[in-house]
């Protein structure tokens, strides 16, 4: 079963623009990840939050946390045409196997 | 790159036959973790391995099973194949041990179409 929950399911914009993306999720975590996947290929870590961080900064990637709500974002700032890919949030409960819990992904395409 | 390899890339069976895909892992890292993603949705947790032990498995049948050999490399295997067995299989290796030992790093994936 899928944990996190993203929205939109679909995004399109121009080229500079900033994109949000937003997840919610259900239980109590250990952390929070953000990943890329191009056309259907292997996925590539961006970001990790733990559960007691609010915000992170990676390159033009911002990511924030409200553990209250159960919900992340991921900012992504002066979009490019190589940031066309779906994103995914990934949990991790931090309980025994390391098992990351993918919500349905983010298909973001930007245009030129 | 991350340095996780899987093969094949591609791989065509029919209902009912048995499948076993392969992962390389990352050098130093001890943890291999598979995961199926079906076409337009997230990947699912099937099972994790540590140091040639399963370290956890998600919610799938006995005949998804796995073995993770001494150098960490590991196999899927899949027997009696049904339809919905079609997906991208991922494979993702990491070290619980090292500083970014959250993070997962995953290959290319195994893309199988079940006929």
């Amino acid at each position: 079963s899928q944990q996190g929950e993203e929205d939109p399911q679909a995004l399109s914009i121009q080229e500079g623009e900033n994109a949000t993306m937003n997840c919610s999720y259900k239980t109590s975590i250990n952390n929070l990840q953000w990943y890329r996947q191009n056309s259907g290929r292997g996925l590539v870590h961006l970001i990790l939050i733990r559960s007691n961080e609010r915000e992170k900064h990676s390159g033009r990637l911002r990511v924030t946390l409200d553990t209250s709500k159960k919900s992340s974002s991921l900012l992504i700032t002066a979009s490019r045409a190589a940031d066309t890919a779906s994103y995914f949030c990934a949990t991790d409960a931090g309980q025994g196997a390391q098992k990351l819990v993918f919500g349905q992904g983010t298909r973001l395409t930007i245009n030129p | 790159e991350t340095g996780v390899t899987q093969s094949p890339t591609h791989l065509i069976k029919t209902r009912g036959q048995q499948v076993t895909l392969r992962c390389s892992s990352q050098s130093g890292h001890n943890t291999v973790s598979w995961y199926q993603q079906a076409l337009g949705q997230g990947p699912q947790f099937i099972f994790q391995y540590y140091r040639e032990e399963e370290n956890g498995r998600g919610n799938f049948p006995p005949r998804f099973s796995g073995l993770q050999f001494p150098n960490y490399s590991s196999e899927l295997n899949v027997n009696a194949l049904e339809l919905d067995d079609s997906a991208l299989y991922l494979c993702a290796s990491s070290d619980p041990s090292g500083g970014a030992r959250e993070t997962q790093y995953f290959g290319p994936g195994t893309r199988l179409l079940v006929l």
